[in-house]
């Protein structure tokens, strides 16, 4: 158990929908990270948020968002969900930045219908 | 990942062989992680090399960044089926919490 928890684990939808995945990190860690994995993408970075700020951006697509709360609970907004959306999502989390190892949670699986 | 390739992208051994996978990147790494996925599961933490000419064991697996600093290795002596699973590498470019993956070596131990 990586002591990072993500809810919920499956979430099936249908295009042009919007979801919230939503990740709670591991007791005191800081930094949140969120990514997206394909079969033909591999693990690509979405976004890393820092104590409630957005430090870095990677492949994050503009109908996503992201936002870390002063809980430092995390949410990924996905909004006019398309096919290709369809991926396992990870959350992971630091004590503080990117030079340290990320603990991932286990995932939510996203199938758009 | 461009900035991190991985070798091979898959790998089927007899249990109790030795294997070795290679993770090079196109810039110099100030950190490398290695990672254990099973599939469709999440990611967990095995090993992470900072200096040149670093190398860390845990368990039968041995990773070492070499002295330029543009490669690690990770080795499995004695292969067993608990191995298998997908190993990737990841790093930090840019400083600023920018995460990058290798795309993953499928690692399969026939018993």
């Amino acid at each position: 158990d990586s002591g990072v928890t993500q809810t919920p684990k499956h979430l099936i939808t249908a295009t042009g929908q919007r979801v919230t995945l939503r990740c709670s990190p591991r007791s005191g860690d800081l930094s949140v990270y969120w990514y997206q994995q394909s079969l033909d993408q591999g693990l690509q970075f979405l976004i890393h948020y820092y104590n409630g700020e957005e430090r870095a951006k990677g492949n994050i697509l503009e109908r996503f968002s992201a936002q870390q709360f002063p809980d430092l609970h995390s949410e990924l907004n996905l909004s006019s969900l398309e096919l290709g959306d369809s991926a396992l999502y990870f959350c992971a989390s630091s004590p503080t930045g990117a030079d340290q190892p990320q603990h991932f949670g286990d995932g939510t699986r996203l199938s758009i219908l | 990942s461009q900035e991190l390739e991985q070798s091979p992208q898959s790998l089927i051994v007899q249990e109790g062989k030795n294997l070795t996978i290679n993770c090079t990147s196109s810039k110099t790494l100030y950190g490398l992680y290695w990672y254990k996925q099973k599939y469709g599961e999440g990611l967990i933490f095995l090993m992470m090399l900072q200096k040149g000419g670093e190398e860390k064991s845990h368990e039968k697996i041995t990773a070492k960044l070499d002295e330029k600093k543009q490669q690690s290795s990770l080795h499995i002596t004695a292969s067993q089926p608990s191995h298998a699973g997908i190993y990737l590498c990841g790093a930090a470019f840019g400083g600023a919490g920018k995460s990058t993956f290798g795309d993953g070596t499928t690692l399969t131990v026939k018993p």
